[in-house]
């Protein structure tokens, strides 16, 4: 079943300022998290992501925020650009299983 | 160029008509995997395969089957396809076992229409 969520479906955000996505998780054995970008047209593009005994880890421009107390992943895009505006997936993995996403976040940037 | 490959990218066919969707990767991934798409569902994982002869049932495997006798080939099989199958369909393979790797490579799509 379905143990992978976001919050919000749409997110719009200025050219320049900072982006978060947001998603929970249900499932307390999940233990490695990616995140995904879909540009229209196009299949999921692996973004960054993270294993369950780290918080934090950056990549350029992005940072993946892991809080296994709350069951939460977030996303987070410094200076939005045109060329981020896609659908965002957070997906979890347990291990020896496949994985689950989520049903993505479509991001917006306004000019 | 290392890639996953899917054909056909877009196929129309009707109801009980047998399809084949092949994928294949020049990565040497050992795992792979289809998945489905349908607006508002997002993804969901239809097979996977963890190395050469081994494969496993996702979230909706009902309905299709697949074949891993070769390393870079993930061929999804619809026996008897029906309009409920009509989604967009993508093939992935990454170098970890269970698809645990920063190694994550997705196909461009195919499109199924069933009519």
């Amino acid at each position: 079943g379905e143990s992978v969520g976001l919050h919000l479906p749409t997110l719009s955000v200025q050219e320049g300022d900072n982006s978060i996505i947001n998603c929970a998780y249900s499932n307390s054995a999940s233990d490695y998290f990616i995140w995904y970008k879909q540009e229209s047209g196009k299949g999921p593009q692996f973004i960054i992501d993270i294993r369950s005994n780290m918080d934090k880890r950056q990549g350029q421009r992005v940072t993946v925020l892991l809080n296994k107390t709350v069951k939460h992943l977030s996303l987070q895009i410094a200076a939005t650009q045109p060329g981020d505006s896609a659908v965002y997936f957070c997906a979890e993995n347990i291990e020896a299983d496949g994985l689950t996403f989520g049903k993505g976040t479509h991001l917006i940037i306004q000019p | 160029e290392a890639q996953v490959t899917q054909n056909p990218r877009y196929l129309i066919t009707v109801t009980g008509k047998k399809l084949t969707v092949t994928c294949s990767q020049n990565m040497n991934h050992e795992y792979m995997s289809w998945y489905r798409q349908d607006p508002g569902l997002g993804l969901r994982q239809i097979y996977y395969s963890m190395n050469v002869e081994v494969t496993d049932k996702g979230d909706v495997p009902e309905g299709y089957k697949v074949s891993r006798k070769e390393k870079r080939n993930f061929p999804l099989i619809l026996e008897s396809p029906s309009p409920n199958q009509t989604s967009l369909y993508f093939c992935a393979s990454s170098s970890g076992t269970s698809g645990r790797s920063n190694e994550q490579f997705f196909g461009p799509g195919t499109r199924l229409t069933v009519l």
